[in-house]
């Protein structure tokens, strides 16, 4: 689809375990973001990519979180020895230029669920 | 003191009311404006942007008080699918990529 495509779409794993979370941007779309929603809370800003570099990285919550970006495309967030607090729907957007005068376009989120 | 802020609501209205929300917002400094609607565990879509001159699209109005360091949505004739949580959203401009979001405010619209 010409959407914004985060895979998986669920994720349930034991404590301590490490997860990958991917996300495919719309195509030509030079930003990139990820954030993370707790059921009934507000979007919390983890990282921005413009291009394959990570101007922001302020929202990372510890070091057990890491995300890169390959070939100004896909990007993969990483957390290390997951814990129950990580627990959450994380969700990624694109924009066709950094710098917020374009709107971000979300995609369906990847629920995760640490046991 | 948050850098967006928004009455989290629940706003309860009838089908056929006019609701109106409002975001302030701290820097000054601030570029651009949106407000997006989310619906329950789903992702957070584009309602529209907001002009600094006010701008319309059908029901919906949107208006910048720079001067006060507000935005607000006003929501005419309001149907039950309007039925969302409304997230204002405010960017600092070219320099800075992070968007602000608000924690949105919360509207039922009921029969």
């Amino acid at each position: 689809g010409a959407g914004v495509s985060q895979s998986p779409s669920n994720k349930v794993t034991e404590k301590g375990k490490d997860v990958e979370l991917r996300c495919d941007p719309i195509s030509g779309h030079t930003a990139l973001y990820w954030y993370r929603q707790s059921l009934g809370q507000g979007l919390e800003f983890l990282i921005y990519f413009q291009g394959n570099s990570a101007p922001d990285k302020s929202g990372l919550p510890s070091d057990r979180f890491s995300a890169e970006r390959t070939g100004g495309s896909v990007s993969t967030l990483t957390i290390q020895r997951t814990q129950q607090e990580d627990s959450a729907v994380y969700l990624c957007a694109s924009s066709l230029v950094g710098g917020g005068q374009q709107p971000q376009h979300f995609g369906d989120g990847t629920r995760l669920s640490i046991l | 003191r948050k850098e967006v802020e928004q009455d989290p609501g629940p706003f309860n209205v009838p089908e056929g009311a006019t609701v109106a929300f409002n975001c302030t917002y701290s820097n000054s400094a601030s570029q651009s404006f949106f407000w997006y609607r989310q619906d329950c565990r789903k992702e957070p879509k584009l309602l529209m942007s907001v002009y600094s001159s006010g701008n319309e699209d059908g029901r919906f109005t949107a208006q910048l008080n720079r001067a006060s360091q507000y935005i607000s949505l006003l929501i005419r004739d309001s149907k039950l699918s309007d039925s969302a949580t409304y997230l204002c959203v405010v960017n600092m401009g070219s320099n800075a990529g992070k968007s602000t979001f608000g924690d949105g405010t919360t509207l039922t619209v009921k029969p």
